[in-house]
């Protein structure tokens, strides 16, 4: 596709459920990030990798949240025994990579844990 | 840790009036991003600087990046309804290619 896809837009979830968050990027960009983004906040780092690697992922809160990207395209963001704390924007971003960091968004997961 | 600092947090003008937005940090960046965002949609990059000093034009909106690449500010002029939106700020650290974002500016532009 022509921008950032991710999937589901919306995401209603109960309190310990796990839950998958997908990212399609801009086909041809090497780095992809994940954001959290709280309202009336800015986005908060979460990972990035380039490639299929994560090159950090210093943001994530704590060993429930897990991404990976095994094929170097799409992203998988994993949290494990949702909390109502993790109810936000999860926005995902790409980028060529290397010293590119110029980002294309894409519209966000809104995830609410009820 | 790298943070950076957006003022004024709200901003409410009417159509016609100049303005201008901050974003400050202690940190030096190899380079700052500016974005908009609007209402359940992503942030859209709108510049990026990246030498210290540099001052980018986009139609009525200028980017200055300070001297000292710590500091960045935008000025719009003459705000249209348009304009009306988050704005963010994103400074990119170094070698790991981390974007770390301000809060933003919420500005509000009433015709």
């Amino acid at each position: 596709g022509a921008g950032v896809s991710q999937t589901p837009s919306n995401k209603v979830t109960e309190k310990g459920k796990y839950v998958e968050l997908r990212c399609d990027p801009i086909s041809g960009h090497t780095a992809l990030y994940w954001y959290r983004q709280s309202l009336g906040q800015g986005p908060e780092f979460l990972i990035y990798f380039q490639g299929t690697g994560a090159a950090d992922d210093s943001g994530l809160p704590n060993d429930r949240f897990f991404a990976v990207r095994p094929e170097g395209s799409v992203s998988t963001l994993k949290i494990q025994r949702t909390e109502r704390g993790d109810s936000a924007v999860y926005l995902c971003a790409s980028s060529l990579g290397d010293e590119n960091t110029e980002a294309f968004f894409g519209q966000g997961t809104r995830l609410t844990v009820v | 840790t790298q943070l950076l600092e957006q003022s004024p947090q709200f901003l409410s003008i009417q159509e016609g009036e100049n303005l201008t937005v901050y974003c400050n940090s202690s940190s030096v960046f190899s380079s700052l991003q500016w974005y908009r965002q609007e209402p359940g949609e992503g942030p859209v990059l709108l510049v990026t600087v990246v030498t210290g000093g540099e001052v980018k034009k986009l139609k009525r909106l200028t980017f200055q990046f300070g001297d000292a690449r710590k500091d960045s500010s935008l000025h719009i002029t003459a705000a249209q309804p348009g304009d009306t939106g988050l704005y963010l700020c994103a400074g990119e650290g170094g070698s790991n290619y981390k974007l770390t974002f301000g809060k933003g500016t919420l500005l509000t532009v009433n015709p």
